[in-house]
C-alpha cells in the first residue's frame, strides 16, 4: 500500500515568519495530495489540496508545491500566526476507485507570538 | 453549509461490550469513509461505502462491522471491545467516486474502553 513520510515532526516558528512542511510518497499511481488542519481533538479541516496535473497551487498565506518525479510535496504557510499552530497532515490517495487517504504522522506547529 | 454529522460524540463502554456509531454524510454526498484516530496518531482508513456497497475495506478488525443504508448513512459497529479500541472515530464523506476525491471529516466520536 501506499506510504507517506512527513517531516519535520514538530516545528516551532516565530509569528510571522514562513513553515515548510514537507512529505513524501512511495506510490507513483497517487495523484490526489490534500492537506489538513487538526486542532486538538477536532476534526481534520482540509486547508489545501492539489492533483497530479498541477505543480503549484496557492489559497492565499498558503501554497502547496508538487514534484511528481521525486515523489513529493510540500506544504508552505506564510507570514504566520499564532491561530496557525496545530498539527498539519499530508495525504495521498489513488484514484479512481481506490479514494482512501494514507497520512503522514503529522506535524505539530506552534507559532511562537 | 451542512456539514458531515455523527453521534454519539463520545462513549464510554466496558470491555467486551458493543458500541454503534453513527454518519450522516453531506446531503448529497453518496461515499463514506470511517477512519481511527489513536492519540498522537495519524487517521488510519477502515472502510468505505459508495451508493450502499462496501467500496474498500483497510485495516479494520473482524470485530468490526459497517453497512450504508438507503438515506447514505452509515453505522460502524463494533464487538468485543478491547482497550485498544479506544480511539477518535472520524466519518468522511465526499460526493461520489469517480467525481470528485475530496473527503470532508464529521466531528467524530470519542470512545473510551474501560
Amino acid at each position: 500500500g501506499e506510504n507517506v513520510e512527513q517531516h519535520p515532526s514538530t516545528l516551532s516558528v516565530q509569528e510571522g515568519d514562513s513553515a515548510v512542511i514537507k512529505c513524501t510518497y512511495s506510490d507513483s499511481a497517487s495523484n490526489y495530495f490534500p492537506w489538513y488542519k487538526q486542532e486538538l481533538g477536532k476534526r481534520p479541516q482540509l486547508i489545501i489540496d492539489i492533483r497530479s496535473n498541477v505543480g503549484e497551487k496557492k489559497d492565499q498565506r498558503i501554497a502547496v508545491t508538487l514534484n511528481k518525479t521525486a515523489k513529493h510535496f510540500s506544504l508552505h504557510i506564510t507570514e504566520t500566526q499564532p491561530e496557525d499552530s496545530a498539527v498539519y497532515f499530508c495525504a495521498a490517495s489513488k484514484g479512481p476507485n481506490d479514494y482512501k487517504l494514507s497520512f503522514g504522522a503529522g506535524t505539530t506547529v506552534t507559532v511562537r507570538a | 453549509a451542512a456539514g458531515v454529522i455523527q453521534s454519539p460524540r463520545h462513549l464510554i463502554k466496558e470491555k467486551r461490550e458493543t458500541a454503534t456509531l453513527k454518519c450522516y454524510p453531506i446531503p448529497r454526498h453518496d461515499t463514506v469513509y470511517w477512519y481511527q484516530q489513536g492519540p498522537g496518531q495519524d487517521p488510519q482508513f477502515l472502510i468505505s461505502f459508495y451508493e450502499k456497497m462496501q467500496s474498500d475495506k483497510g485495516s479494520i478488525p473482524d470485530r468490526f462491522s459497517a453497512q450504508q443504508f438507503s438515506d447514505y448513512h452509515s453505522e460502524l459497529n463494533m464487538s468485543s471491545l478491547e482497550l485498544g479500541d479506544s480511539a477518535l472515530y472520524f466519518c468522511a464523506s465526499s460526493p461520489g467516486q469517480g467525481w470528485t476525491d475530496t473527503q470532508y471529516f464529521g466531528p467524530g466520536t470519542r470512545l473510551t474502553v474501560l
